[in-house]
Order: C-alpha cells, then structure tokens, then sequence
C-alpha cells in the first residue's frame, strides 16, 4: 500500500500570509483529497482532485495535482487564525479504492 | 443532526478489560471504516466494511473485532485491552468508492486511555 508524506512537517505563519502544503505519493490514484483537523476533532473534508484534474478550488484553498510527479499541493491564501489546524492528504488504499491512506499530516499553526 | 457520531467520548480502563465503541452514521452511506491515529497523529486504515461486509482488515489483532449490525452501524470491540492500544479511533463513512474512495465524513473521535 501506499501513503502519503506531507512536506512540511510544521508550518508557522502570520495572519494574512499564504501556507503551502505539499504532498506526495508512491503509485498510481484515482483521486487525492485534502483533510483539516483541529484540535481533539475529527478530520473534516477539504478538497477532492481526480487524477485527470490539475488544479482545483474552493474559497480560498487551491489545490494542484502532478501525477507524473505524484504529488500535490494545497495552498491556503490569506491565513486566519481560524486555519491553525492539521492538515492531511489522502489517497486510495489500493487500486480497488477501498478505503483511504493518510500522510502524516502538516500542522499549521497562524498566529494573529 | 450530527452525520457520524461515536461515543463514548473518552474511554479509560485497565489493561486487560474488554471495551466496545459504538459508531453510527445518518447519511445513509455503504461504506464504514475504522481508523486509528497515535500520538504522532498518524492515522492507519483498520477495517473497511461495505454493505456490512468486511472489506478490509488491515493487520489488525484479532483482539480487535468489528461488528456492522446494519450499513448505518459498525461497532468496534477490543478484548484483552493493552498499553499500546492507546490511541484516538474514528469512525467514518462514505460513500460506495466509484473510481477512487469518495468524500469520507469522519466521527470526533474516541480517546482510548489504557492503564
């Protein structure tokens, strides 16, 4: 199986400043999704990319996806504090599609 | 309307005990998983249940077993309880994966604290 390696490990930033994510796989996907989880939560969904899709947004993330580099990015314009959060990538635990397969996660922490 | 709920919240016993946490979604999704995530906030696939049926059980002990009653519900049991099974375990639903798992809803999470 696969899994994903988020880069970087931790990210600290100021309010207003952009934050890239990046994320890369071993084998072959069907989609690659985005994941936030705050503190003590759940993760909750952020952004689904399919394989045959290069960028994707939604508000104010945007999303690449590089298949022939297999990997992605997520970027998060003008941070808030309301962004400090974990953030995953996740991709099909097999070719079947079974389930998800998470990175081990970038913490952003935005500070005001 | 909470979409997938767990409980209990936060789980302390002894090494040892036998403990269940229970998980149930309202989306009517077929999908369920089980996931576990550790103190570095890696989280790992457990067990995979579609339609009630066991898709995945991804090397886990057979002191863990899970149990889907019906697709709204799979319930999660641990026997014999040790150290090392402290963890935060979720629950999560989606729908049937159709060309790669589609948007997976994911349960607070249940803090298991092994004594």
């Amino acid at each position: 199986s696969q899994q994903g390696e988020e880069d970087p490990q931790a990210l600290s930033i100021q309010e207003g400043e952009n934050a890239t994510m990046n994320c890369s796989y071993k084998t072959s996907i069907n989609n690659l999704q985005w994941y936030r989880q705050n503190s003590g939560r759940g993760l909750v969904h952020l952004i689904l990319i399919r394989s045959n899709e290069r960028e994707k947004h939604s508000g104010r993330l945007r999303v690449t996806l590089d298949t022939s580099k297999k990997s992605s990015s997520l970027l998060i314009t003008a941070s808030r504090a309301a962004d400090t959060a974990s953030y995953f990538c996740a991709t099909d635990f097999n070719q079947a599609g079974t389930a998800l397969i998470f990175g081990k996660g970038t913490t952003l922490s935005v500070s005001s | 309307d909470t979409a997938v709920s767990q409980t209990p919240k936060y789980l302390v016993t002894q090494m040892g005990n036998d403990k269940s946490i229970k998980c149930e979604q309202n989306l009517g999704h077929d999908t369920m998983y089980w996931y576990k995530q550790d103190s570095k906030k890696f989280l790992k696939i457990m067990f995979s249940y579609n339609n009630k049926e066991l898709i995945i059980n991804e090397t886990v002990p057979n002191r863990f077993s899970p149990k889907s009653p019906d697709k709204a519900h799979l319930n999660l049991h641990i026997n014999s309880l040790e150290l090392g099974d402290s963890a935060v375990y979720f629950c999560a639903s989606s729908r049937f994966p159709v060309q790669g798992v589609a948007e997976a809803f994911f349960g607070q999470g249940t803090r298991l604290t092994v004594v």
